[in-house]
């Protein structure tokens, strides 16, 4: 029954060495987001996609990239950790864009080392 | 932008006890109020939300209230259990836009 699902749960990396994070949903929503959340805060925008369209937040790092290949999945790139992007990654979608549920996945924990 | 204001940062109630947490938004035409609650460790869910044409909405011993004239909604958690215990966001949206979340409360729920 699971809706959001993201992979892997647990990432641990090394200091500059590229990571990626995969998101999926059976949703079939259009909207689908990216949240970083440290210890203790909100979650925090890095982009969000509606459909295929690409929406970065003004303060996103250009080292966080992302891709979208099809409705079901979207992935993000850390093209170059570092030990402040040591957090957890959460991914959610909702149907469509302001005024509509939005639907978490349980988030990947990345380390950096 | 929107900008939602969540107080208190953190609420400690005795069991049983009520609980309310409350918020405030910037913009007029923000529409959908959504609470969600996260455990430790654990994704945001969505306990109870509310849309601007209704002021109160319930579901069992959680409830929220909306004040579109003064901009600002509350979290009521009545008869407080330990597994309440969560930290509670709070957000603010409108259509076409993506939703701005508070800072979050931390409601710890002494047995």
């Amino acid at each position: 029954d699971a809706m959001v699902i993201q992979n892997p749960r647990y990432q641990v990396t090394q200091f500059g060495k590229p990571v990626t994070l995969s998101c999926s949903q059976t949703l079939n929503h259009n909207v689908m987001y990216w949240y970083q959340q440290k210890s203790s805060q909100a979650p925090k925008l890095l982009f969000h996609y509606y459909d295929k369209d690409f929406n970065n937040e003004a303060d996103t790092p250009d080292n966080f990239q992302s891709r979208r290949p099809n409705t079901s999945f979207c992935f993000l790139d850390i093209r170059s950790p570092g030990l402040g992007d040591a957090a957890m990654y959460l991914c959610a979608t909702s149907r469509d864009g302001g005024g509509e549920t939005q639907y978490f996945g349980p988030g990947t924990r990345l380390l950096v080392l | 932008g929107e900008n939602v204001e969540q107080h208190p940062s953190t609420l400690s109630v005795q069991e049983g006890d009520s609980a309310v947490i409350k918020c405030t938004y910037s913009d007029s035409a923000s529409n959908y109020f959504p609470w969600y609650k996260q455990e430790l460790g654990k994704r945001p869910q969505l306990i109870i939300d509310i849309r601007s044409n209704v002021g109160e909405k319930k579901d069992q011993r959680i409830a929220v209230t909306l004040n579109k004239t003064a901009k600002h909604f509350s979290l009521h958690i009545t008869e407080t259990q330990p597994e309440d215990s969560a930290v509670y966001f709070c957000a603010a949206s409108r259509s076409g836009y993506i939703p701005t979340f508070g800072r979050g409360t931390s409601l710890i729920v002494h047995p």
